[in-house]
């Protein structure tokens, strides 16, 4: 069965350094997401990616994030510059078609960042 | 904006017993509503979606929801709870036009024997 892959599935990094965290979602999906979980909060969504732009994002998605769809089959999520309050749990989701029609989306494994 | 509720951050049941795990939306419109299931060091798993085609939905494992407009609920249930149904369990709503899930705050289900 298809599913969306994720790596690495724990990265430790120091505050102001620069993380990229990869995401291979499902081959024939065409929507991409990013979610992320801080502990013991919500799961929040973060960007959505749609034929090589963002089509959606929230408030926490702020100049210190990019995303990229930088071959056919991996899509990342760049932190410019870590902060303690990033440290969460990253989760990458893809759908075949818009989520806008209720399509479901896939979630990958997670991504634990935790910065120092 | 949208948002769900979900009410009891535990559920605890005895296995073979009725699983009631609840979920409240706000939504000015009729949203697209979720449950997704996390087992330990996993992703979120669909167990099953609303998106207006019929108020009772079947999912996997036996789980099913039902869409009351009336009182806003998409509550999930399982008639038997089995030992393997322990995991977290999210509600989430999409409103039409937009792409994101708002999730709520999740409920463990413990099941014990």
């Amino acid at each position: 069965e298809p599913e969306v892959t994720q790596t690495p599935s724990h990265q430790v990094t120091q505050m102001g350094q620069e993380v990229i965290l990869r995401c291979v979602p499902i081959s024939n999906h065409l929507y991409f997401y990013w979610y992320r979980q801080i502990l013991g909060q919500k799961v929040e969504f973060l960007v959505s990616f749609y034929n090589n732009e963002i089509s959606e994002k929230s408030e926490i998605f702020d100049d210190q994030f990019s995303v990229e769809r930088p071959d056919g089959s991996n899509f990342t999520l760049k932190i410019r510059s870590t902060k303690l309050e990033d440290s969460a749990m990253y989760f990458c989701a893809s759908s075949e078609a818009d989520g806008r029609v209720g399509s479901e989306q896939f979630f990958g494994p997670g991504t634990r960042l935790t910065v120092l | 904006a949208q948002s769900v509720t979900q009410l009891g951050s535990h559920v605890s049941v005895s296995e073979g017993a009725l699983v009631l795990l609840r979920c409240n939306y706000s939504s000015s419109v009729p949203p697209y509503l979720f449950w997704y299931v996390q087992y330990p060091n996993q992703g979120l798993q669909l167990l099953l979606k609303y998106t207006s085609a019929a108020t009772l939905v079947k999912g996997i494992n036996g789980f099913e929801a039902e869409f009351k407009k009336s009182e806003t609920s998409f509550h999930l249930t399982k008639p038997s709870a089995h030992m393997s149904d322990a995991a977290e369990y999210f509600c989430a709503v999409m409103n039409t036009g937009f792409q994101k899930l708002v999730f709520g705050t999740g409920t463990r289900l413990l099941v014990s024997p």
